[in-house]
Protein backbone atom coordinates (compact mmCIF):
# COMPACT_ATOMS: atom_id res chain seq x y z
CA UNK A 1 0.00 0.00 0.00
CA UNK A 2 1.59 2.78 -1.14
CA UNK A 3 1.89 5.96 1.47
CA UNK A 4 0.43 9.89 0.26
CA UNK A 5 1.52 10.64 -2.40
CA UNK A 6 2.32 15.02 -3.14
CA UNK A 7 3.37 16.37 -6.03
CA UNK A 8 5.09 18.28 -7.13
CA UNK A 9 7.74 17.78 -4.71
CA UNK A 10 9.11 21.20 -5.26
CA UNK A 11 7.33 24.39 -6.97
CA UNK A 12 8.75 27.86 -7.89
CA UNK A 13 6.23 30.39 -8.80
CA UNK A 14 6.82 34.10 -9.79
CA UNK A 15 4.61 36.75 -7.58
CA UNK A 16 0.97 36.78 -9.46
CA UNK A 17 1.26 33.53 -10.65
CA UNK A 18 -1.24 30.28 -9.42
CA UNK A 19 0.30 27.35 -7.93
CA UNK A 20 -1.48 24.04 -7.69
CA UNK A 21 -0.61 21.42 -5.22
CA UNK A 22 -1.91 17.61 -4.92
CA UNK A 23 -1.95 15.09 -2.59
CA UNK A 24 -3.22 11.42 -3.12
CA UNK A 25 -4.59 9.94 0.01
CA UNK A 26 -3.42 6.06 0.94
CA UNK A 27 -5.90 3.34 -0.71
CA UNK A 28 -8.94 3.60 1.07
CA UNK A 29 -8.33 7.31 2.61
CA UNK A 30 -11.61 9.34 2.28
CA UNK A 31 -10.40 12.26 4.53
CA UNK A 32 -7.68 14.97 3.85
CA UNK A 33 -5.88 17.41 6.22
CA UNK A 34 -3.71 20.12 4.47
CA UNK A 35 -0.99 21.93 6.74
CA UNK A 36 1.34 25.06 6.20
CA UNK A 37 4.89 24.68 7.44
CA UNK A 38 6.26 28.71 7.79
CA UNK A 39 10.32 28.41 8.09
CA UNK A 40 10.89 27.65 11.93
CA UNK A 41 7.35 27.62 12.89
CA UNK A 42 5.24 24.16 13.41
CA UNK A 43 2.82 22.92 10.83
CA UNK A 44 -0.55 24.92 10.92
CA UNK A 45 -3.95 23.56 9.83
CA UNK A 46 -5.13 24.66 6.97
CA UNK A 47 -8.41 22.98 5.88
CA UNK A 48 -10.46 19.18 6.24
CA UNK A 49 -12.11 17.84 3.68
CA UNK A 50 -14.24 14.35 2.99
CA UNK A 51 -14.79 13.45 -0.53
CA UNK A 52 -16.02 16.17 -2.19
CA UNK A 53 -16.84 18.37 1.27
CA UNK A 54 -15.02 21.12 2.84
CA UNK A 55 -15.35 20.24 6.46
CA UNK A 56 -13.31 22.96 8.11
CA UNK A 57 -11.57 25.80 5.59
CA UNK A 58 -10.86 27.78 9.21
CA UNK A 59 -7.43 27.37 9.16
CA UNK A 60 -7.66 29.30 5.00
CA UNK A 61 -6.91 32.68 4.19
CA UNK A 62 -10.03 33.97 3.43
CA UNK A 63 -8.66 34.95 -0.36
CA UNK A 64 -6.86 33.35 -3.17
CA UNK A 65 -6.55 30.11 -1.25
CA UNK A 66 -9.05 27.14 -2.26
CA UNK A 67 -9.17 23.28 -2.00
CA UNK A 68 -10.86 20.27 -3.36
CA UNK A 69 -11.25 16.58 -3.22
CA UNK A 70 -13.41 15.64 -5.74
CA UNK A 71 -15.19 11.88 -5.79
CA UNK A 72 -12.61 10.87 -8.45
CA UNK A 73 -8.38 12.00 -8.25
CA UNK A 74 -6.22 14.08 -5.81
CA UNK A 75 -6.83 16.79 -3.43
CA UNK A 76 -5.87 19.39 -4.79
CA UNK A 77 -4.63 22.86 -2.70
CA UNK A 78 -4.80 25.73 -5.12
CA UNK A 79 -3.34 29.17 -4.52
CA UNK A 80 -4.02 32.08 -6.58
CA UNK A 81 -2.00 35.44 -7.59
CA UNK A 82 1.14 33.69 -5.16
CA UNK A 83 2.97 36.12 -2.79
CA UNK A 84 6.64 36.03 -1.29
CA UNK A 85 4.87 34.96 1.82
CA UNK A 86 3.11 31.87 0.45
CA UNK A 87 6.39 30.32 0.48
CA UNK A 88 6.18 27.43 2.61
CA UNK A 89 5.81 23.69 2.79
CA UNK A 90 2.83 22.27 2.71
CA UNK A 91 1.56 18.91 3.40
CA UNK A 92 -1.69 17.45 3.19
CA UNK A 93 -2.78 14.24 5.41
CA UNK A 94 -4.91 11.72 4.83
CA UNK A 95 -7.01 8.87 7.19
CA UNK A 96 -9.35 6.33 7.01
CA UNK A 97 -11.36 7.64 9.64
CA UNK A 98 -10.46 11.46 10.36
CA UNK A 99 -9.27 10.34 13.83
CA UNK A 100 -6.07 12.13 15.40
CA UNK A 101 -3.92 9.35 15.40
CA UNK A 102 -5.10 7.64 12.31
CA UNK A 103 -3.55 10.66 10.16
CA UNK A 104 -0.53 9.91 7.91
CA UNK A 105 1.52 12.78 6.17
CA UNK A 106 2.59 13.10 2.83
CA UNK A 107 6.55 14.06 1.79
CA UNK A 108 5.51 17.56 1.38
CA UNK A 109 5.42 20.47 -1.39
CA UNK A 110 8.03 23.27 -0.85
CA UNK A 111 7.04 26.22 -2.37
CA UNK A 112 9.40 28.84 -3.50
CA UNK A 113 7.64 32.27 -4.71
CA UNK A 114 10.14 34.51 -6.25
CA UNK B 1 -1.95 32.99 19.72
CA UNK B 2 0.73 29.53 20.02
CA UNK B 3 -1.72 26.93 21.92
CA UNK B 4 0.94 24.49 21.43
CA UNK B 5 4.35 25.32 22.86
CA UNK B 6 7.98 23.29 23.22
CA UNK B 7 10.20 25.65 24.25
CA UNK B 8 13.08 24.08 23.61
CA UNK B 9 14.30 24.41 19.81
CA UNK B 10 17.26 22.00 20.62
CA UNK B 11 18.10 19.56 22.88
CA UNK B 12 21.31 17.62 22.64
CA UNK B 13 21.82 14.36 24.34
CA UNK B 14 24.47 11.58 24.68
CA UNK B 15 23.89 8.07 22.93
CA UNK B 16 22.21 5.91 25.25
CA UNK B 17 21.07 8.58 27.83
CA UNK B 18 17.49 9.60 28.60
CA UNK B 19 16.23 12.27 26.04
CA UNK B 20 13.56 14.60 27.11
CA UNK B 21 11.21 16.38 25.28
CA UNK B 22 8.88 18.89 26.81
CA UNK B 23 5.39 20.65 25.23
CA UNK B 24 3.06 22.84 27.31
CA UNK B 25 -0.62 23.75 26.15
CA UNK B 26 -3.02 26.29 27.37
CA UNK B 27 -6.34 25.07 25.41
CA UNK B 28 -8.44 23.03 27.79
CA UNK B 29 -10.25 21.71 24.97
CA UNK B 30 -7.43 19.38 23.55
CA UNK B 31 -8.13 16.05 24.91
CA UNK B 32 -5.70 13.84 22.88
CA UNK B 33 -2.03 14.33 22.47
CA UNK B 34 0.18 13.22 19.75
CA UNK B 35 4.18 13.28 19.38
CA UNK B 36 5.40 12.96 15.73
CA UNK B 37 8.88 13.01 14.16
CA UNK B 38 10.38 14.23 11.15
CA UNK B 39 13.40 13.84 9.26
CA UNK B 40 14.31 17.03 6.53
CA UNK B 41 12.20 17.22 3.07
CA UNK B 42 10.25 14.35 4.94
CA UNK B 43 6.03 14.75 6.41
CA UNK B 44 6.05 13.97 9.80
CA UNK B 45 5.72 10.63 11.56
CA UNK B 46 3.39 9.46 13.97
CA UNK B 47 5.27 8.40 16.92
CA UNK B 48 3.09 8.03 20.23
CA UNK B 49 -0.35 9.32 21.83
CA UNK B 50 -2.21 9.49 24.74
CA UNK B 51 -5.72 10.43 25.34
CA UNK B 52 -6.48 13.18 28.50
CA UNK B 53 -7.96 10.14 30.79
CA UNK B 54 -4.60 8.52 31.32
CA UNK B 55 -1.14 9.83 32.23
CA UNK B 56 1.37 7.36 30.82
CA UNK B 57 1.45 5.73 27.87
CA UNK B 58 4.79 3.86 26.79
CA UNK B 59 6.11 1.95 23.18
CA UNK B 60 9.28 0.19 23.49
CA UNK B 61 11.81 3.40 24.17
CA UNK B 62 9.28 5.68 23.99
CA UNK B 63 7.05 7.09 27.04
CA UNK B 64 5.02 10.04 26.89
CA UNK B 65 3.47 11.39 29.88
CA UNK B 66 0.63 13.67 30.78
CA UNK B 67 0.07 16.24 33.68
CA UNK B 68 -3.57 17.10 32.57
CA UNK B 69 -3.61 19.79 35.99
CA UNK B 70 -0.32 21.45 34.84
CA UNK B 71 -1.73 21.37 30.56
CA UNK B 72 2.03 19.74 30.13
CA UNK B 73 3.74 16.83 28.82
CA UNK B 74 7.03 15.21 27.74
CA UNK B 75 8.15 12.67 25.99
CA UNK B 76 10.91 10.05 27.13
CA UNK B 77 13.35 8.71 24.94
CA UNK B 78 15.50 5.88 26.06
CA UNK B 79 18.36 4.62 25.46
CA UNK B 80 18.59 7.45 23.53
CA UNK B 81 20.30 6.06 19.88
CA UNK B 82 21.59 8.47 16.80
CA UNK B 83 18.82 7.21 14.39
CA UNK B 84 16.59 9.38 16.88
CA UNK B 85 17.96 12.84 16.01
CA UNK B 86 15.45 14.56 13.97
CA UNK B 87 12.81 17.25 14.52
CA UNK B 88 10.13 16.70 17.07
CA UNK B 89 6.52 17.90 17.06
CA UNK B 90 4.12 17.49 19.71
CA UNK B 91 0.96 17.88 18.71
CA UNK B 92 -2.95 17.86 20.20
CA UNK B 93 -6.71 17.64 19.24
CA UNK B 94 -10.05 17.86 20.53
CA UNK B 95 -11.88 14.53 19.64
CA UNK B 96 -14.79 16.39 18.51
CA UNK B 97 -15.70 15.19 15.01
CA UNK B 98 -13.07 17.11 13.54
CA UNK B 99 -9.45 16.21 14.44
CA UNK B 100 -6.96 18.65 12.80
CA UNK B 101 -4.27 18.67 14.66
CA UNK B 102 -2.76 21.64 16.52
CA UNK B 103 1.03 21.81 16.44
CA UNK B 104 4.12 22.97 18.49
CA UNK B 105 7.43 25.06 17.06
CA UNK B 106 9.37 21.74 17.20
CA UNK B 107 12.63 20.62 19.05
CA UNK B 108 15.31 19.72 17.21
CA UNK B 109 17.05 16.11 19.02
CA UNK B 110 20.67 15.66 18.43
CA UNK B 111 22.20 12.53 19.55
CA UNK B 112 25.72 12.29 20.24
CA UNK B 113 27.78 9.57 19.44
Amino acid sequence: NAGVMQNPRHLVRRRGQEARLRCSPMKGHSHVYWYRQLPEEGLKFMVYLQKENIIDESGMPKERFSAEFPKEGPSILRIQQVVRGDSAAYFCASSPTGLADTQYFGPGTRLTVL
Amino acid sequence: DQQVKQNSPSLSVQEGRISILNCDYTNSMFDYFLWYKKYPAEGPTFLISISSIKDKNEDGRFTVFLNKSAKHLSLHIVPSQPGDSAVYFCAASAQDGNEKLTFGTGTRLTIIP
